[in-house]
């Protein structure tokens, strides 16, 4: 089946460095990938989806320049935290859609992000 | 008012037990229907999807669409320990999952 490896699969960094976390498709492409955040015991809020080739789009409230996301090739997408602060510690995970049962999204196994 | 609702739970079971988890929806355009488990610290795995009303059935999983009521349930037979997880209704709307707060189920011994 469809599979997508994100990495690292949890981080501690510094206050004020920069992370980045790879989302890459191993067995089919994905043009579009979604982000989403997760705090503890809470749902998963999507924060922006990545398109090959283009910019791209954020929720509203997601901050476009904190919160990079780049999607250079149909199997890659990065999203990077700057300047991450404590606040930023959370649970990151990707998502794209992999035509699963021609409906279905797969998910990333997601990265742990602590900021100390 | 929120697109999905869902009771977050806790949902706590013993093993063996039947277990229905719900959720509403508000837009009446959303045409199919998924389940997600959540283990903890792991991203989401699709369980079922249903796109018509009525049920479907895969396993001890049976999941239930009412878009009368937009409510759509999940019920689980025998539930074992290894159920224990979070599940997360998810109609897509618009190229994009918009997912429920969650249940959490805990299934014990």
């Amino acid at each position: 089946g469809a599979v997508v490896s994100q990495h690292p699969s949890w981080v501690i960094c510094k206050s004020g460095t920069s992370v980045k976390i790879e989302c890459r498709s191993l067995d089919f492409q994905a043009t579009t990938m979604f982000w989403y955040r997760q705090f503890p015991k809470q749902s998963l809020m999507l924060m922006a989806t990545s398109n090959e080739g283009s910019k791209a789009t954020y929720e509203q409230g997601v901050e476009k320049d904190k919160f990079l996301i780049n999607h250079a090739s149909l199997t890659l997408s990065t999203l990077t935290v700057t300047s991450a602060h404590p606040e930023d510690s959370s649970f990151y995970i990707c998502s794209a859609p992999s035509g699963t049962g021609g409906y279905g999204y797969t998910f990333g196994s997601g990265t742990r992000l602590t900021v100390v | 008012q929120k697109e999905v609702e869902q009771d977050p739970g806790p949902l706590s079971v013993p093993e063996g037990a039947i277990v229905s988890l719900n959720c509403t929806y508000s837009n009446s355009a959303f045409q199919y229907f998924m389940w997600y488990r959540q283990y903890s610290r792991k991203g989401p795995e699709l369980l079922m999807y249903t796109y018509s009303s009525g049920n479907k059935e895969d396993g001890r999983f049976t999941a239930q669409v009412d878009k009368s009521s937009k409510y759509i349930s999940l019920f689980i037979r025998d539930s074992q320990p290894s159920d224990s997880a979070t599940y997360l209704c998810a109609p897509p709307g618009y190229n994009k999952l918009i997912f429920g707060a969650g249940t959490r189920l805990a299934v014990h011994p």
